[in-house]
């Protein structure tokens, strides 16, 4: 059954520097989510990506964030600056098109650290 | 209380009992979605139930959902030591095509064998 895939499965950065964290969404959706969980907390939305540009991004996601689709397949997610704070778990979702088909699946997650 | 609200907030039960867990929302929704969490592990999607059902059932799984009463419920029949995770409802708005999740806080589901 298709998944969604990230990598790395965790990431240890030093604060200031940065970071790109990768998904493959599946192969056939066409909308792409970054989300993020700090631990125990609620995951919260952060951006919402469709036909090439960001369709909603949350105040969390700032000038320091970005999103990418440079090819075919891959979405990315890169903070520029890592801060403290963004020590959290990202995941990346994806959900096909069409009114029928809602369901958003996720990958298994990049847990970043920032030191 | 925000938008998805959990409860409880943990449940613990012996193998083989039935759980429910509920949640409860604010604003109006287009869908809502359960989603489990093994510990540190990512989202499994469970179910979706749209906001003109009522009621869906997948394997063990029944969701039912109350639009007037903004509140959602996930009984899991039968439990087994393996459905031991986090529990989350999830809601989206009509956006579009563009709907992003709204999560709850979750509950916390231990399995005793």
């Amino acid at each position: 059954e298709p998944e969604v895939t990230q990598t790395p499965s965790h990431q240890v950065t030093q604060m200031g520097q940065e970071v790109i964290l990768r998904c493959v969404p599946i192969s056939n959706h066409l909308y792409f989510y970054w989300y993020r969980q700090i631990l125990g907390q609620k995951v919260e939305f952060l951006v919402s990506f469709y036909n090439n540009e960001i369709s909603e991004k949350s105040e969390i996601f700032d000038d320091q964030f970005s999103v990418e689709r440079p090819d075919g397949s891959n979405f990315t997610l890169k903070i520029r600056s890592t801060k403290l704070e963004d020590s959290a778990m990202y995941f990346c979702a994806s959900r096909g098109a069409g009114n029928v088909k809602y369901e958003q699946y996720f990958g298994p997650g990049t847990r970043l650290t920032v030191t | 209380s925000q938008q998805g609200e959990e409860d409880p907030q943990a449940l613990s039960i012996q193998e083989g009992e039935n759980a429910t867990m509920n949640c409860s929302y604010k604003t109006s929704i287009n869908n809502l979605q359960w989603y489990r969490q093994n510990s540190g592990r990512g989202l499994v999607h469970l179910i979706l139930i749209r906001s003109n059902e009522r009621e869906k059932h997948s394997g063990r799984l029944r969701v039912t959902l109350d639009t007037s009463k903004k509140s959602s419920s996930l009984l899991i029949t039968a439990s087994r030591a393996a459905d031991t995770a986090s529990y989350f409802c999830a809601t989206d708005a009509p956006n579009f095509g563009n709907e992003k999740l709204t999560f709850g806080t979750g509950t916390r589901l231990t399995i005793i064998p």
